[in-house]
């Protein structure tokens, strides 16, 4: 399995511009979430989803869109990136037991530089 | 709203101590507690994975402890490394997944 994959590594934007970081998973997990990770602040939760075709807002979801059309897939966009919006964005997977979810994996992370 | 916090944010050790890592939550309602190890520029790596039911786990040279009624977690690192260098993270599951900002750990040789 090569578990969370994220695309890409490294990205560079202009204030204004969009783009869609790419999250897949082969786990068949049902349960993946987007992530992002500011110096000092820990990880806070941007968007999440609970299968194919649900998504909700997690704790920072503004100026971010998410889809699940697939079980294995869950790109997150920037509509118009912003320099607040610098930051190390992370995804992961995990599914449901009894009493909440298991333990999440995690991807390699993208780290995004607005300018 | 959960707040987790974690303490110290910084510690340095000799190679070979024994050293404890806190961590405290806020609402006590958890489903589970997991500790990862972010090393720089990487993600993160689960260690421990304590259900609400339970009151700790280990393994090889860690052990995770739960308290939820003080809203408390350690992780005890034994004998510790060089390679044991890296930030430390707890993250507690309601609703959703909330993280401490991190214990960053060097262990000098």
């Amino acid at each position: 399995n090569a578990g969370v994959t994220q695309t890409p590594k490294f990205q560079v934007l202009k204030t204004g511009q969009s783009m869609t970081l790419q999250c897949a998973q082969d786990m068949n997990h049902e349960y993946m979430s987007w992530y992002r990770q500011d110096p000092g602040m820990g990880l806070r939760l941007i968007h999440y989803s609970v299968g194919a075709g649900i998504t909700d807002q997690g704790e920072v979801p503004n100026g971010y869109n998410v889809s699940r059309s697939t079980t294995e897939d869950f790109p997150l966009r920037l509509l118009s990136a912003a320099p607040s919006q610098t930051s190390v964005y992370f995804c992961a997977s995990s599914y449901f037991i009894a009493g909440g979810l298991f333990e999440q994996y995690f991807g390699p992370g993208t780290r995004l530089t607005v300018t | 709203k959960q707040e987790v916090t974690q303490i110290p944010a910084a510690l340095s050790v000799p190679e070979g101590e024994n050293l404890v890592l806190n961590c405290s939550f806020t609402d006590s309602a958890i489903y589970n507690l997991q500790w990862f190890r972010q090393d720089p520029g990487k993600g993160l790596t689960s260690l421990l994975l304590i259900q609400s039911s339970q009151r700790e786990q280990t393994s090889g040279r860690l052990n995770a402890s739960l308290d939820k009624s003080s809203g408390r977690s350690t992780l005890y690192i034994a004998a510790s490394q060089p390679g044991d260098s890296a930030t430390y993270l707890c993250a507690v599951l309601n609703n959703d997944m909330r993280f401490g900002a991190g214990t960053r750990l060097t262990v000098k040789p």
